[in-house]
């Protein structure tokens, strides 16, 4: 089967820095994304990792290990618009075909 | 705007009745997915598209579920004979290499 594992809530503070931890099966993995959905709305794109190492783009970062099945997102000087769900999501790629399989999310919480 | 954009963005039907929803994807991208979200759950996958070539459906996919792409550009997702449990939102993304890109999705509500 194809299992992505993450916590289902996270609370964290302005200001603050947070992780958010992924894991997942390796078999036909062909690359790791994360996604910020807030309530009502589509998911958008925030990274996009293929190779180990980190990834950083502003005030996120996302990080892979393919060995180990394991990546984070991680969120500095958090601010109120933070408050989402952050989606995990593996592409996987069998025959051909290519498709992306997601978490359930980890609603995160921003508190003044 | 050049984005994904799906129609209707909201649905209200009657139990039996049948729905088409519209997908329209970013004009140069030649992959096509359809999911569905319900409260609290991430999306899970229902199908994906390789230009009009349907190449994977999931098992999820009853039946009363089909999906079509003729040209390689726009798709459609129809569900036949409605049930409850069809209410969901259904998601269309679309990607060429990297990321896909979402639609604002459309919003099913089965009564």
């Amino acid at each position: 089967g194809q299992n992505i594992d993450q916590p289902t809530e996270m609370t964290a503070t302005e200001g603050a820095i947070v992780q958010i931890n992924c894991t997942y099966q390796t078999s036909g993995f062909n690359g790791l994304f994360w996604y910020q959905q807030h309530a009502g709305e589509a998911p958008t794109f925030l990274s996009y990792n293929v190779l180990d190492g980190l990834e950083e783009k502003g005030r996120f970062s996302s990080f892979l290990s393919r060995s180990k099945g394991y990546s984070y997102l991680l969120l500095k000087e958090l601010q109120m618009k933070d408050s989402a769900s952050y989606l995990c999501a593996v592409i996987w790629s069998t025959s051909g075909t290519y498709k992306y399989i997601f978490g359930t999310g980890t609603r995160l919480k921003v508190l003044a | 705007d050049t984005g994904v954009s799906q129609d209707p963005r909201h649905k209200i039907t009657k139990r039996g009745q049948n729905v088409t929803f519209r997908c329209d994807p970013i004009s140069e991208h030649n992959r096509l997915y359809w999911y569905r979200q319900t409260l609290g759950q991430g999306p899970e996958f229902l199908t994906y598209f390789q230009n009009e070539a349907q190449l994977e459906k999931s098992r999820l996919l009853s039946d009363r579920f089909s999906a079509e792409r003729p040209k390689g550009s726009f798709s459609t997702l129809e569900i036949q004979r409605t049930e409850q449990g069809d209410s969901a939102m259904y998601l269309c993304a679309s990607s060429e290499q990297g990321g896909a890109f979402f639609g604002q999705g459309t919003r099913l509500t089965v009564v």
